[in-house]
Order: C-alpha cells, then sequence, then structure tokens
C-alpha cells in the first residue's frame, strides 16, 4: 500500500535534547513538508522540499532542521534551540508543484517534552 | 498576505441533518487552490475536497460539497445527511500560487472548526 509513514507515534525529549522525527513516503512524490500543530490550532508550514537535496524554510523554521537525502525520506530534527517543542507533528507530500495537486499527510508524531 | 479565517470554533449538528462549515480566505492572487481536510481524534489529516479559483462549478465528493462564492472569498463546507463518524476537526486551506519555483506549494491553513454529531 502506498503512503506516509511517520516515525515515532509518540516520542518523549529531555530538555537541551536533540530528536529526530522520521517521514517516509512510497507514493513517488516530489515535494514533502513538515507542519507543527498546537493544540486547538491549525497547521504551520516548518520545511518544505520540491525536490532531493533542496528544501525551504517555512513559516516557523527557527530551532529545526531538515536533510532531502533521498526522495522518499524527509527527516526533521527538533534542536535545542527550539524553544518550545511540545507538538503534534505532521509530514505531507505531493506529487508536483501544481497547485491543484492535494498534499497527503502521514499519522504525525506527538512530541513532549519533560 | 494570503489568510484563511473560520470563525466557527465549534458546532453541533443532529445526526442525518446537513451543515455548512464557513471559510473565508484574503489573496490578491487571481489563481489559487482550496482544500478541506478532515482531522479526527487520531490526528491524520484526510484530503475531503478541492476547489480551484478558476473552476466554474462548486465542488463535490459524495455528501460533501464546496459552497465557492469567489467575489465574497468564501469556500465553505457542506456536509449532507451528518454521520456520527463525521465528528472531528475540520480544516479550511488554500494553495498559493507556484509562480516562483521555491515559494509555492505550501498550504495555508485556518483555525479549524470542531464538528460535533448527536445522535
Amino acid at each position: 500500500d502506498g503512503g506516509i509513514t511517520q516515525s515515532p507515534k509518540y516520542l518523549f525529549r529531555k530538555e537541551g535534547q536533540n530528536v529526530t522525527l522520521s517521514c517516509e513516503q512510497n507514493l513517488n512524490h516530489d515535494a514533502m513538508y513538515w507542519y507543527r500543530q498546537d493544540p486547538g490550532q491549525g497547521l504551520r508550514l516548518i520545511y518544505y522540499s520540491q525536490i532531493v537535496n533542496d528544501f525551504q524554510k517555512g513559516d516557523i523554521a527557527e530551532g529545526y532542521s531538515v536533510s532531502r537525502e533521498k526522495k522518499e525520506s524527509f527527516p526533521l530534527t527538533v534542536t535545542s534551540a527550539q524553544k518550545n517543542p511540545t507538538a503534534f507533528y505532521l509530514c505531507a507530500s505531493s506529487t508536483s508543484w501544481d497547485r491543484y495537486n492535494e498534499q497527503f499527510f502521514g499519522p504525525g508524531t506527538r512530541l513532549t517534552v519533560l | 498576505a494570503q489568510k484563511i479565517t473560520q470563525t466557527q470554533p465549534g458546532m453541533f449538528v443532529q445526526e442525518k441533518e446537513a451543515v455548512t462549515l464557513d471559510c473565508t480566505y484574503d489573496t490578491s492572487d487571481p489563481s489559487y487552490g482550496l482544500f478541506w481536510y478532515k482531522q479526527p481524534s487520531s490526528g491524520e489529516m484526510i484530503f475531503l475536497i478541492y476547489q480551484g479559483s478558476y473552476d466554474q462549478q462548486n465542488a463535490t465528493e459524495g455528501r460533501y460539497s464546496l459552497n465557492f462564492q469567489k467575489a465574497r472569498k468564501s469556500a465553505n463546507l457542506v456536509i449532507s445527511a451528518s454521520q456520527l463518524g463525521d465528528s472531528a476537526m475540520y480544516f479550511c486551506a488554500m494553495r498559493e500560487q507556484l509562480l516562483i519555483y521555491n515559494q509555492g506549494g505550501k498550504l495555508i491553513f485556518g483555525q479549524g472548526t470542531e464538528l460535533s454529531v448527536k445522535p
């Protein structure tokens, strides 16, 4: 089955630690995205990537980093510089930069800082 | 700047009745796409329906239809014959124009509306 997988589903981090959230897709999509969702809020874009080895900052990139070494994978690292990292993180992908293609989302990772 | 506004934090509807979820948007771009997503309590985002700014007809997908009023910049979601499984958060989103290669494709989301379907 084609889709997007995110791991882990739940992640606990101590303050001062970096953590990496995994996102893998087998949909052969060119574009991938990371969003952050806080309770009762909409999604905000952290980073996005159109092609391998290229990515751009979204609206709230501070304290996060990404890589895109493979088309299928777009991991997100939450660094210790992120002041308030506790949130729900969603990864998405889409077929191309055609504006009419919807984004498909993974199941999400819930990160809690202890 | 592009913006999506959902003014209804929560809505209740009786099972089998229709409900309209409001969405207004702001953009100076003549070309854009509007999306509705459903987010159940499990957290995943489920794509429901899409409307392009140049589409002549309102989009429909099964029990979902989009009441698109371009001049008023509104894109309301209509759910007919509500079911208990429709209880979820609903998000309206807009996709930016893609004229500039490295600045396109992003979705801008509203704050969401929590729909509760009563039996």
